[in-house]
């Protein structure tokens, strides 16, 4: 069973906010939402990761809802280069085992 | 810090060859994690090394076997090679530590190896 579901596609304006969604409605308590992406012809590469509260560092911000079920990755201003495959998998931090699932691919146009 | 590297990054096989793909991980970097890409698979989680020793398996079939030597560099060998190896093999590292909110999981991804069995 896929532990995370996210829109296939998204397409967002050169210089607007992407907002990506993803629901991992059954999380567990102990585990933490982290968001990768990957573009084209490279290695994933790490974004951002929460508990329960906001997060924001210097690539994204991270939206968890109260409940936990959802959360929604934002990139600010997004540019040409942040076309890319998104992936938000849950985790404990106790594994390296990450799966990623399908991901939603950003399209951003100019 | 040199990033991830991986060796080759491009190789063509044929059924029942076997084949050993190569990590570098970050300096510093103990744990190395070996995962699978294929389009219709996504990313799967083959395998995890720490110190030398497996300390994660993914649901993999035995002729998938990775080991860890020493200075932390992996290798991963896939015997008797099906059409269906054909993916992407992506290796990260990562030094588990802390952030202040807990054990920071992120790993670093090298290049991968393209592999195509013919």
């Amino acid at each position: 069973d896929a532990k995370t579901t996210q829109p296939p596609s998204m397409d967002c304006a050169e210089g607007r906010a992407a907002n990506l969604p993803c629901n991992h409605s059954t999380i567990s308590g102990n585990e933490y939402v982290y968001w990768y992406r990957q573009i084209h012809s490279q290695g994933p590469q790490y974004i951002i990761h929460g508990l329960k509260n906001n997060e924001t560092n210097e690539m994204a911000s991270l939206i968890i809802t109260e409940d936990r079920k959802s959360s929604t990755l934002i990139l600010p201003h997004a540019t040409l280069r942040d076309t890319a495959v998104y992936y938000c998998i849950v985790i404990t931090n106790a594994g390296n085992m990450l799966t990623f699932g399908g991901g939603t691919r950003l399209m951003v146009k100019p | 810090k040199a990033g991830v590297t991986q060796t080759p990054r491009y190789l063509i096989k044929t059924r029942g060859q076997q084949v050993t793909l190569s990590c570098s991980p970050i300096s510093g970097h103990r744990s190395v994690s070996w995962y699978q890409q294929t389009p219709g698979q996504g990313l799967q989680f083959l395998f995890e090394y720490f110190s030398e020793t497996q300390r994660n398996k993914g649901n993999f079939p035995g002729r998938f076997s990775g080991r860890q030597f020493s200075n932390s560099r992996s290798e991963m060998n896939v015997s008797t090679l099906e059409l269906g190896d054909s993916a992407l093999y992506l290796c990260a590292s990562s030094a588990p530590g802390t952030s202040g909110r807990g054990s920071h999981n992120e790993q670093f991804f090298g290049p991968g190896t393209r592999l195509t069995v013919l």
